[in-house]
């Protein structure tokens, strides 16, 4: 298993960002995919869940209305969208794996991408 | 949202000694309790879940234990590779999946 990020900069508070994970090793259409992250210095903070197949997602109350996960199955790949960045959305983000279907929590994480919010 | 609180938030423990390490959550999450390992510029390591099942290759010195709301991560004979800082991630039925501010363990 293997979970890639890239995507990661610096951008100005209130831009825009898209992260990507491109997973192998396992059969990425059928696992649930999160984002996590860690603020520098700091611990984790779960961020945002999709389904399986792209149909559900949830996200924390601190991103919601300006992050969208998304995903691709015929890519193998996990995105983030990040609207109207704030300084404390300043993070390494990873993409996480379940280990078990439809329970999460995380048996494979990416090496993470740096998000630095400021001007 | 469920809040998991950890304690203390440094332990300082000599290699060898048995480390016990705590975690509460602010209401009963059964069983659905999972810790991890974390060193610096690494990504978070799955030590265990389901409380007490250590995950695929971690050695049997890593205990866990409790129920409900209270729960210990026990690493009964420190190695120098076990430095690290532990979090604690309570995953029940739905989101949040919120973590604990971590326990960083110290080389005393």
């Amino acid at each position: 298993v293997q979970l890639l990020e890239s995507g990661g900069d610096l951008v100005q508070p209130g831009g825009s960002l898209r992260l990507s994970c491109t997973a192998s090793g396992f059969v990425f259409s059928t696992y649930g995919m999160n984002w996590v992250r860690q603020s520098p210095g700091k611990g984790l903070e779960w961020v945002a869940l999709i389904s399986y197949d792209g149909s559900n997602e949830d996200y924390a109350a601190s991103v919601k209305g300006r992050f969208t996960i998304s995903r691709d199955n015929s890519k193998n790949t996990l995105y983030l969208q990040m609207n109207g960045l704030r300084a404390e959305d300043t993070a390494v983000y990873y993409c996480a794996k379940p280990r078990v279907r439809g329970i999460y929590y995380f048996d494979y994480w990416g090496q993470g991408t740096l998000v630095t919010v400021s001007s | 949202e469920i809040v998991m609180t950890q304690a203390p938030a440094t332990l300082s423990v000599s290699p060898g000694e048995r480390a016990t390490l705590s975690c509460r959550a602010s209401q009963s999450i059964s069983t659905n309790l999972a810790w991890y390992q974390q060193k610096p510029g690494q990504a978070p390591r799955l030590l265990i879940y389901a409380v007490s099942t250590r995950a695929t290759g971690i050695p049997a010195r890593f205990s866990g234990s409790g129920s409900g709301t209270e729960f210990t991560l026990t690493i009964s004979s420190l190695q120098s590779e076990d430095f690290a800082v532990y979090y604690c991630q309570q995953y029940t039925n739905w989101p949040p999946y919120t973590f604990g501010q971590g326990t960083k363990l110290d080389n005393k």
